[in-house]
């Protein structure tokens, strides 16, 4: 059982550039997730999907946009890459968007925008 | 607005000893908070989870308490071991009604041989 799966693993990108991380998850959840993990920040909420065919913003949406292309993939864009995007970003889905409901995270993608 | 704190400084402790994590809140009532441990290089995976309801939680060497009160979760490992090396994080469940985890920066624990 693979879980949530992301790819790239590592990434490195020139400001300007574009490029979309992929996530698809095995366990029928309705909700997937997209958090940056940045040194001394934790984890930040950039964007979700309560469920398939809805999107919203998180704590951190600015340069970023999302698909949820069915209910098993969420992929998010970056348009014209930053250096302040250099993070890890994670993926995670969980059965519901409900309260108490525990997350499931991919392994990251490290992306580095020079 | 809502605070999550943990300590930013590695937690350093000699095997078989009790490792205990804080996790304080400011500005939240949180109904759930929740643990997740975190390996270099990895996605947070869930431990546990407690109710505000709840005062305490076990699991195999895992110990949970949530003092609503004071606003503070303690994390606790028992008997722990160098494979419990990593970095630990606390979650509350999210502000608005959106009941998206907000997650602490974490705490690593360093178990020593």
């Amino acid at each position: 059982n693979a879980g949530v799966t992301q790819t790239p693993k590592f990434q490195v990108l020139k400001t300007g550039q574009s490029m979309t991380l992929q996530c698809a998850q095995d366990m029928n959840h309705n909700s997937m997730y997209w958090y940056r993990q940045d040194p001394g920040m934790g984890l930040r909420l950039i964007y979700y999907s309560a469920s398939e065919g809805t999107t919203d913003k998180g704590e951190v949406p600015n340069g970023y946009n999302v698909s949820r292309l069915n209910k098993r993939e969420f992929s998010l864009r970056l348009e014209s890459a930053a250096p302040s995007q250099t993070s890890v970003y994670f993926c995670a889905s969980s059965a519901e968007r409900s309260r108490g409901e525990k997350l499931f995270f991919g392994s990251g993608t490290q992306l580095s925008v020079l | 607005s809502q605070k999550i704190e943990q300590n930013s400084e590695a937690l350093n402790i000699q095997e078989g000893k009790t490792a205990t994590l804080t996790c304080n809140y400011t500005n939240y009532s949180p109904a759930y908070l929740q643990w997740y441990r975190q390996d270099p290089g990895r996605g947070p995976v869930f431990l546990l989870l407690i109710r505000e309801n709840e005062k305490e939680k076990r699991k195999e060497r895992l110990k949970v308490t949530f003092d609503t009160t004071l606003k503070q979760s303690l994390f606790h490992i028992t008997a722990s071991q160098p494979a419990d090396s990593a970095t630990y994080l606390c979650a509350l469940d999210g502000t608005g009604g959106s009941y998206i985890p907000t997650f602490g920066r974490g705490t690593s624990l360093i178990v020593h041989p």
